[in-house]
């Protein structure tokens, strides 16, 4: 497609509930990463692909975020038994090269999920 | 390890004011260096970027100047508009696998 797109825009979830966001890359990318941006903040990285591979989860918060990519191209964020502390906005990112090192990023508008 | 900081806000100016918006940086080597905008409830756009020392990046009316004696990537627009109220983050790409950016600086230009 012509953008990052990510679904939902925006979820409500209630504490302990398990939620799903997707990201729909551009065609051809190879990289893809999760943010987590909380409210006033920069984003904050989560995880990055390359194609298929999950290359680095060290920015996971804890093991109930899990985020795969199975064919190289969408990606879902899973985040299992939410709290409060998930609220934030997930934000999805490919980029052309290796990394983005050269390219940067194309950011999705991303998903604003509010534990309550 | 690498790190962005940027100018606090917020920022607000009058339209047709100048604007800066100061960013510096810690990295090992020379990396690229990029500034982002985010709109109101928009995600972030590459608004401009840099590759190397002495690079002048542009876009939109932006600049942002690679000064590597000062370690610094500031943004600039001579003339802002009501449309550019923005956040604007500056950005260090990977030595590892993740982005760094700054806090992120929220500018509101009046009319």
């Amino acid at each position: 497609g012509a953008g990052v797109s990510q679904s939902p825009r925006y979820k409500v979830a209630k504490r302990g509930q398990d939620v799903a966001l997707r990201c729909d890359p551009i065609s051809g990318h190879v990289s893809l990463f999760w943010y987590q941006q909380a409210l006033g903040q920069g984003p904050e990285f989560l995880t990055y692909f390359q194609n298929e591979a999950q290359l680095d989860k060290s920015g996971l918060p804890s093991d109930r975020f899990f985020a795969e990519r199975p064919e190289g191209s969408v990606s879902t964020l899973k985040i299992q038994r939410t709290q409060q502390e998930d609220s934030a906005v997930y934000l999805c990112a490919s980029s052309l090269d290796s990394r983005g090192y050269y390219y940067g990023y194309t950011f999705g508008s991303g998903t604003r999920l509010t534990v309550v | 390890g690498d790190s962005v900081t940027q100018m606090e806000g917020p920022v607000t100016l009058s339209e047709e004011a100048f604007l800066t918006i100061n960013c510096t940086y810690t990295a090992t080597g020379y990396p690229s260096l990029f500034w982002y905008v985010q709109y109101p409830g928009e995600g972030l756009q590459l608004l401009l970027k840099a590759t190397k020392a002495d690079d002048k990046g542009s876009n939109k009316g932006f600049e942002a100047t690679y000064r590597k004696e000062t370690t610094s990537f500031h943004l600039e627009k001579g003339s802002v508009q009501v449309s550019d109220s923005a956040v604007y983050f500056c950005a260090l790409p990977p030595t590892g696998n993740q982005f760094y950016f700054g806090t992120g600086t929220s500018l509101t230009v009046i009319p």
